[in-house]
């Protein structure tokens, strides 16, 4: 599977929006580019994903390079409730597993 | 619609004993996957089942097995437990139909063996 590095932490304020950053120079052309991401003490849950085009939703936006080599989530308002830890994971059509790395851990200060 | 469902919640058991871990997956979805957590090695897939046949297998010894059943509810069971095997095993589910359908991850089972 390609690989996507991830910063380990990152801190925001309080309703400033967030830009977590994610790198996969590796990725293939059929790897789709998902997040998800994990509150504490739960399990993970889906946040948004993309193939090449930018992508909305009510939770986040996911920006996509050109190149595909490294993609943006961003929370147009951080809030407490989303510290958490945010993985950046590509998936293919063949692909069941999601491979989680590491991600990174979002601390939101008020 | 309700969520993806695990039982127990919390368990201890003492080494060398085996653990079963059960798993109701959201109504409709026919894929269910197994994780553990760990603060070491972080999530990590174990396998994953669809309509009953196990689909896909990470990287994990014979110990650890899973099954499922044709209402799609699965379990998995963990034999001569090892005190490393203390972890938060997570289960997903999914639509199964392509590789990159959304999973909705249960709360978890948080095991500790003694």
């Amino acid at each position: 599977d390609a690989k996507t590095t991830q910063p380990n932490s990152m801190e925001s304020n309080e309703e400033e929006p967030v830009h977590l950053p994610c790198n996969h120079s590796t990725i293939s052309g059929t790897d789709y580019i998902h997040w998800y991401r994990q509150l504490p003490s739960q399990g993970p849950e889906y946040v948004i994903h993309g193939l090449t085009s930018n992508v909305n939703n009510r939770m986040a936006s996911l920006a996509i390079a050109e190149d595909r080599k490294s993609s943006t989530l961003i929370l147009h308002r951080a809030t407490l409730r989303d510290a958490a830890v945010y993985y950046c994971i590509l998936r293919d059509n063949s692909g069941y597993a999601l491979n989680f790395g590491k991600g990174t851990s979002l601390l939101v200060t008020p | 619609k309700a969520g993806v469902t695990q039982t127990p919640r919390y368990l201890i058991k003492t080494r060398g004993q085996q653990v079963t871990l059960s798993c109701s997956p959201i109504s409709g979805h026919r894929s269910v996957s197994w994780y553990q957590q760990t603060p070491g090695q972080g999530l990590q897939f174990l396998f994953e089942y669809f309509s009953e046949t196990q689909r896909n297998k990470g990287n994990f010894p014979g110990r650890f097995s899973g099954r499922q059943f044709s209402n799609s509810r699965s379990e998995m069971n963990v034999s001569t437990l090892e005190l490393g095997d203390s972890a938060l095993y997570l289960c997903a589910s999914s639509r199964g139909d392509v590789g990159t359908d959304t999973q909705y991850f249960g709360p978890g089972t948080r095991l500790t063996v003694l």
